[in-house]
């Protein structure tokens, strides 16, 4: 079975730019959930939607973040304008909306802002 | 409030000796424990969890993992490491009584394994 599909895996691109990233997550799972990882952070949540509905945008950075879920098949998190500070992996996970049930990461997208 | 704590930002260990990376949790219930690992340049691969019942949970690639109560750790065994288990290692739980889906995350432990 396929897993989760990120795309892009790398982006380079201007400060100023506007930088969107896909998800497709695994077939049949209602739960998708949006994290970025650097050195100095570690693993942090920004959204996370169940059964394409936002539920916690709590750990959005700012107004330049935004994420959508227009079906069960497709997520995108979009930047605009892009920042240096922005410069992560983004992780992007599904799962069955049930609490005892684990999360199933894509490969991630490394983002440089320059 | 719910946390997960990783003491050691990194294990060293000779291939063959048996590995433990470390995981104490707080939760203000019952809680569901998760082990997971991330090779480079790869998403996290689930190991490992703990539900219910026996608290010895068995997982991926010889890993197993102990879940005390009374501790309230959750700790991540192998009984003989391989050079291919050095990666980076997260522990995460849920509290059972929560009814969103987010898992709490430690920081991570780097575990190097020494042929």
């Amino acid at each position: 079975d396929a897993g989760v599909i990120q795309s892009p895996r790398h982006e380079v691109t201007e400060m100023g730019q506007e930088v969107t990233l896909r998800c497709k997550p695994i077939s049949g799972h209602n739960s998708l959930f949006w994290y970025r990882q650097t050195m100095m952070r570690g693993l942090e949540l920004l959204i996370y939607f169940n059964n394409n509905v936002p539920i916690d945008d709590s750990g959005m950075p700012e107004d330049r973040f935004s994420a959508k879920m227009p079906n069960a098949s497709f997520s995108t998190l979009k930047i605009q304008p892009s920042e240096p500070r922005d410069s992560a992996v983004y992780f992007c996970a599904s799962s069955l909306a049930l609490a005892k049930q684990p999360q199933h990461f894509g490969d991630g997208t490394r983002l440089s802002i320059l | 409030a719910q946390s997960v704590a990783q003491p050691e930002d990194q294990v060293n260990v000779a291939e063959g000796n048996p590995l433990t990376v470390k995981c104490t949790y707080s939760v203000s219930g019952n809680p569901y424990l998760f082990w997971y690992v991330q090779y480079p340049n790869r998403g996290l691969q689930f190991l490992l969890k703990y539900i219910t019942g026996d608290n010895l949970v068995k997982g991926s690639y010889g890993f197993e993992a102990e879940f005390n109560k009374s501790q309230t750790s959750f700790h991540l065994k192998k009984p003989s490491a391989l050079v291919s288990d050095s990666a980076l290692y997260f522990c995460a739980v849920r509290d059972r009584a929560d009814s969103n889906y987010q898992l709490i995350w430690g920081a991570g432990t780097k575990l190097i394994i020494k042929p």
